[in-house]
């Protein structure tokens, strides 16, 4: 299996400001994937992250508003820029270990914009 | 596109009884993975279950059964002697053979209380 940590756990933001969420896996992974998770739904994927090229974006979801970074092959990160109250959710990191079928998720992290 | 449907927002089941959670799916591909992941408060994701389309034989994991008909494009979810430690949100995913492996498709959730 693997084990997935997220920083922060929680925020509480400002609209106009930016949040920078952290997922660190302690095994090396090809593929990193972030999703939201809007309160009271389902979970949407919002980008993949492949190590050494950029992240590949769903429909409805761009790089200016995501930024996201895979430095290497056990982290990404995941920046919320120009943050409204729109953008409050859950935003989960997830993997899939190379040959192997099943999807990994962290804990999430819960984002407020006020 | 692919669509994965849970016609139940809410369950309720007794501790000790059964409770099947129901999904249906809409696709035009013969080969597929189907999943139920589970969200407690914590919300954490964990996967309980896994089906993969060219299976004929319904997966099962301790309590956990599913009731896979491909032709119907059902996936249910069947959980037996239900434990408190059992409420949560159960997610039904759908997911391309082949495809993008981190491209699952949720349904919108069915969350399921234990009374004691």
């Amino acid at each position: 299996s693997a084990v997935i940590s997220q920083k922060p756990s929680r925020d509480i933001c400002q609209r106009g400001t930016s949040l920078t969420i952290q997922c660190q896996v302690d095994s090396q992974v090809t593929m990193m994937f972030w999703y939201r998770q809007q309160p009271g739904q389902s979970l949407t994927l919002i980008a993949t992250a492949n190590q050494g090229s950029e992240a590949t974006y769903e429909s409805g979801f761009v790089i200016d508003k995501f930024p996201i970074s895979r430095p290497n092959l056990t982290f990404s990160t995941l920046t919320v820029s120009n943050m409204s109250p729109e953008d409050s959710s859950i935003y989960l990191c997830s993997v899939v270990l190379d040959n192997y079928n099943e999807q990994f998720f962290g804990p999430g992290t819960r984002l407020t914009v006020l | 596109a692919q669509t994965v449907t849970q016609s139940q927002p809410e369950m309720s089941v007794q501790e000790a009884e059964t409770v099947t959670l129901s999904c249906t799916y809409d696709t035009s591909e013969s080969d597929y993975y189907l999943f139920w992941y589970k969200q407690p408060p914590s919300r954490q994701m964990i996967l309980v279950i896994r089906q993969e389309a060219y299976k004929q034989q319904n997966a099962t994991e301790n309590r956990f059964s599913v009731n896979f008909q491909k032709a119907a494009k059902s996936f249910s979810l069947k959980i037996s002697d239900s434990q408190l430690g059992d409420a949560a949100m159960y997610f039904c995913a759908y997911r391309s053979y082949g495809g993008s492996q981190g491209n699952l498709i949720f349904g919108k959730g069915t969350k399921l209380s234990v009374k004691p």
